[in-house]
C-alpha cells in the first residue's frame, strides 16, 4: 500500500484479555518497528524487525508482550492478560533505508484496557 | 543512559509569526541522527526534518530549519511563517548508532498552537 496501515484503529478490552494489533508496513521496506505512546509522552521503542526475524526486542516491557512477522511483511503485536497500565497508542513504523533512519509510521492503534 | 529532553510542554504562536522549539540530547557518540517529527491529532508522525550528526551544515525544508549545536548537544527547530496547520504535536528524536539504526529515542513533545 501507499502507507503503512494499522488495524484496528481504536481497541478497548477488558483487563486479563488478550489482544493482537496489526500493522501492515509499505510494499518492500523490510525493517518494521512497534513503539508504544503512553498519554503525555513520547513513543517509546518495542521492538525491531528486519525481514522476519526480531534484530532487537529490548523494549518489550516483560513476557506478556510478544510480536511476529512471520512472512517479512504484516507484523502482529500480541498482548497477553492486558493490565489498565498497557493502555496506549501503539505506533508501527517501516523502512526501506534504516541506516539512513528514514521511517514512515502509521496511524497506530489506541488500546484502551478497561 | 541516551536522553532527549524538550523542556516546552506548550508553545503558541501567532499566524505568519516565527517561533522555535527547543531540544537537547545526551550521547557519548559522535555519529547519529536527530529528527523533528509533527503527530497531529491523526496520530500518525510525520517527518518535518533530519539533521546528520556529521554534517555542520544546519538543515532547512521550506519553512523549517534547525539550529544544530553538536557541542551543546541542542537542535532547536525554527518553523517561519507559522500556518494554522502546524498546530499539532512536535517530537524531537535520536537516532544512536549512525549505520547501524534501529531504534529512535524520543523527548515528550512539545504543543504547539498556532492562533488565528
Amino acid at each position: 500500500g501507499a502507507g503503512v496501515s494499522q488495524t484496528p484503529s481504536n481497541k478497548v478490552t477488558e483487563k486479563g484479555k488478550y489482544v493482537e494489533l496489526r500493522c501492515d508496513p509499505i510494499s518492500g521496506h523490510t525493517a518494521l518497528y512497534w513503539y508504544r505512546q503512553s498519554l503525555g509522552q513520547g513513543p517509546e521503542f518495542l521492538i525491531y524487525f528486519q525481514g522476519t526475524g526480531a534484530a532487537d526486542d529490548s523494549g518489550l516491557p516483560n513476557d506478556r508482550f510478544f510480536a511476529v512477522r512471520p512472512e517479512g511483511s504484516v507484523s502482529t503485536l500480541k498482548i497477553q492478560r492486558t493490565e489498565r497500565g498497557d493502555s496506549a497508542v501503539y505506533l508501527c513504523a517501516s523502512s526501506s533505508q534504516p541506516a539512513e533512519g528514514v521511517y514512515t509510521f502509521g496511524s497506530g492503534t489506541r488500546l484502551t484496557v478497561v | 543512559a541516551q536522553t532527549v529532553t524538550q523542556s516546552q510542554p506548550e508553545m503558541s504562536v501567532q499566524e505568519a509569526e516565527t517561533v522555535t522549539l527547543s531540544c537537547t540530547y545526551d550521547t557519548s557518540e559522535n555519529n547519529y541522527y536527530l529528527f523533528w517529527y509533527k503527530q497531529p491529532p491523526s496520530r500518525q508522525m510525520i517527518l518535518v526534518i533530519r539533521q546528520e550528526a556529521y554534517k555542520q551544515q544546519n538543515a532547512t525544508e521550506n519553512r523549517f530549519s534547525v539550529n544544530f549545536q553538536k557541542a551543546a548537544k541542542s537542535f532547536s527547530l525554527k518553523i517561519s511563517d507559522s500556518q494554522l496547520g502546524d498546530t499539532a504535536m512536535y517530537f524531537c528524536a535520536f537516532a544512536p548508532d549512525g549505520g547501524a539504526t534501529n531504534k529512535l529515542i524520543f523527548g515528550t513533545g512539545t504543543l504547539l498552537a498556532v492562533q488565528p
